[in-house]
């Protein structure tokens, strides 16, 4: 059983939507991460959360440390948004886990 | 501000071969962290280190292994290379590494043939 999960797997939204990609873990964590990587490999750490909810633009991220879940939501989708979304958690001594990802299609 | 530096982005090796990848943190960041990519593993922490020394370790064989220098640039070295061993390596730095956000590089593409 992988330590965090994520879903869905696959994910194709119209231009505008709503979009939520949930995160659940079962370890104990210092932090957890929101990662995007775009086609070509380049990771761009989002939002690094212990708690509560975080902003940045079009994204939000929340965090619930009893439930041991996450969410990010991206309002306004847009197709630049097309990219692989993943969740990882770290523990004491940066000991990374990480979900399998959500790809993201935005369509015009 | 300079990024996360990952040289070679692209390497091709023989089975049996060992291979060297560099990684260049942000300027002031002493944690170094790596990580192998692959299509059906997915993301896995291969090692962090922080002022030249390991703090952690992922479930790797032997054949993996790292260090960094006095400068934080860090290396990591795989030994007798093996088809699976294919991947994008990644490393990240962060400025103590914990509960600070994380740069990635872009890492190398290394493929074993």
């Amino acid at each position: 059983k992988n330590e965090v999960e994520q879903s869905p797997q696959n994910l194709t939204a119209q231009e505008g939507e709503f979009i939520t990609i949930n995160c659940s873990y079962s370890v104990g964590i210092s932090a957890l991460h929101w990662l995007q990587q775009h086609p070509g490999g380049g990771i761009v750490s989002l939002f690094m959360l212990s708690s509560g909810k975080k902003k940045h633009g079009r994204l939000i991220a929340t965090i619930n440390i009893q439930e041991k879940h996450s969410s990010l939501h991206i309002t306004a989708s847009h197709p630049r948004d097309s990219a692989v979304y993943i969740c990882a958690v770290s523990r004491t001594g940066n000991q990374f886990y990480f979900g399998t990802g959500t790809s993201l299609t935005v369509i015009p | 501000k300079a990024g996360v530096t990952q040289t070679p982005r692209y390497l091709i090796k023989t089975r049996g071969q060992q291979v060297t990848l560099s990684c260049s943190p942000i300027s002031g960041h002493r944690s170094v962290s790596w990580y192998q990519q692959t299509p059906g593993q997915g993301l896995q922490f291969l090692f962090e280190y922080f002022s030249e020394t390991q703090r952690n370790k992922g479930n790797f064989p032997g054949r993996f292994s790292g260090r960094q220098f006095s400068n934080s640039r860090s290396e990591m070295n795989v030994s007798t290379l093996e088809l699976g061993d294919s991947a994008l390596y990644l490393c990240a730095s962060t400025p103590t590494g914990t509960n600070y956000g994380y740069t990635f590089g872009s890492g190398t593409r290394l493929t074993v043939v």
